[in-house]
């Protein structure tokens, strides 16, 4: 069965540190793999998106992920996290007619 | 102009009501879908419709009926409120619907429903 694990729950890190949230999936064919972020009160808003082609993927925001086959994994990465990227961090994979299946997502606290 | 708008942003009610929830998008898309984020912030897929047919039921109880009088719009109707249906619902919608899926889906800002 097709799902999304991201083991982290909760993330808290310094203004100006490195981010890296973790993404695990199953799925039998090809992944097209998603990162959705979603600020308090509002909805989902796409970062970045991995369907072929080169395994890292640059999205908005200056985030970024890499596709791992090999460990199944979608990692999604900041250099340098700024205190408007606090919000809550959804993986996801689309099923067969484009379902999407989130993981638990997980929740990014950013100190000053 | 907002692409998926969605209305009411929170409603309250009694247990025992019934209720709708509406969705329009203005981007040409031919799919649409209603997700529910639980109290835990889990997201789930509710239905799919593409082009006014229903194409994803994902298991959701009769209670709810969603309706598409037209590509630009669906709609979600709750009968017989319980306390569990307390969520927020999520309208999507995507330029079509793939056998095998990669299409981006862009996201309402959400109906945060309580039933009390």
């Amino acid at each position: 069965a097709q799902s999304v694990t991201q083991p982290d729950i909760h993330i808290t890190v310094s203004e100006g540190a490195s981010l890296e949230l973790r993404c695990n999936y199953s799925y039998g064919a090809t992944p097209y793999l998603f990162w959705y972020v979603q600020s308090p009160g509002q909805g989902l808003q796409l970062l970045l998106k991995y369907f072929s082609g080169d395994t890292l993927v640059q999205g908005i925001k200056g985030f970024e992920a890499e596709f791992k086959r090999s460990q199944s994994s979608f990692n999604l990465r900041k250099p340098s996290v700024h205190w408007s990227d606090a919000a809550e961090y959804f993986c996801a994979v689309a099923g067969s007619l484009d379902k999407l299946i989130f993981g638990t997502g997980t929740r990014l606290q950013v100190f000053p | 102009d907002t692409a998926v708008s969605q209305t009411p942003k929170y409603l309250v009610t009694q247990m025992g009501n019934d209720k709708s929830i509406k969705c329009e998008q203005n981007l040409g898309h031919d799919t649409m879908y209603w997700y529910k984020q639980d109290s835990k912030k889990f997201l789930k897929i509710m239905f799919s419709y593409n082009n006014k047919e229903l194409i994803i039921n994902e298991t959701v109880p009769n209670r709810f009926s969603p309706k598409s009088p037209d590509k630009a719009h669906l709609n979600l109707h709750i009968n017989s409120l319980e306390l569990g249906d307390s969520a927020v619902y999520f309208c999507a919608s995507s330029q079509q619907q793939g056998a095998s899926g990669g299409n981006e889906q862009f996201f309402g800002p959400g109906t945060r429903l309580t039933v009390l």
